[in-house]
């Protein structure tokens, strides 16, 4: 069952620009990731962040949790056209039941040159 | 060696054949998983194994049979499909399962006729 729900869908910016990605969440989780997905390809692993971190850095992207919102964000700062891509937030199951991860709808970012 | 290597890249079959998918790491990573995409829409988990053992079968048909030969090989066995079973098929690894980031493979892209 999908539990991750992004926020916006879809996002157009200029080049240079910052990007900002949501996502909500519905269960207690371990950890919190964002993935990449260029056009009909595998997905690609940008960030995992912790239940018990706030916020996180690397390189231009930066992530932040909040965890008594059940939500997290994504910042793709001073963006580039080869950004364009699908971001997903996917989250575990703190439970201990399923082993995979559950991925949130996703957003489609182009990044206008 | 990062990779996860699926075969083939592209499936073209029809409902009565039988086909295989194959996904392959050499990171020593103990946990696999096959994901479920069709066009538009976020990864869908359809099975996990741990250590090669079967943990999480998300309620799949039985037209698909995953098989895990040993810890570096993943087979996902495909017979009688429907024309909505056509998607990207996604296979991925992690170093243990759940909690770790996921390495996914650039899928097998199957069409149904």
């Amino acid at each position: 069952s999908q539990q991750g729900e992004e926020d916006p869908q879809a996002l157009s910016i200029q080049e240079g620009e910052n990007a900002t990605m949501n996502c909500s969440y519905k269960t207690s989780i371990n950890n919190l990731q964002w993935y990449r997905q260029n056009s009909g390809r595998g997905l690609v692993h940008l960030i995992l962040i912790r239940s018990n971190e706030r916020e996180k850095h690397s390189g231009r992207l930066r992530v932040t949790l909040d965890t008594s919102k059940k939500s997290s964000s994504l910042l793709i700062t001073a963006s580039r056209a080869a950004d364009t891509a699908s971001y997903f937030c996917a989250t575990d199951d703190s439970g201990g039941g399923a082993d995979g991860l559950t991925f949130g709808k996703g957003t489609h970012l182009i990044i206008q040159p | 060696d990062t990779e996860v290597t699926q075969t083939p890249k592209h499936l073209v079959m029809g409902m009565t054949n039988k086909k295989s998918l194959k996904c392959e790491q050499h990171m020593g990573h103990r946990a696999m998983y096959w994901y479920k995409q069709k066009a538009k829409k976020p990864p869908e988990l359809m099975f996990v194994y741990s250590y090669e053992k079967l943990s999480i079968n998300e309620s799949v048909p039985s037209r698909f049979s995953p098989e895990c030969p040993n810890s570096s090989l993943l087979n996902l066995h495909l017979h009688a499909l429907q024309p909505e079973d056509s998607a990207l098929y996604l296979c991925a690894s992690s170093l243990r399962p759940g909690r770790t980031e996921a390495f996914f493979g650039q899928g097998t892209r199957l069409t149904v006729v």
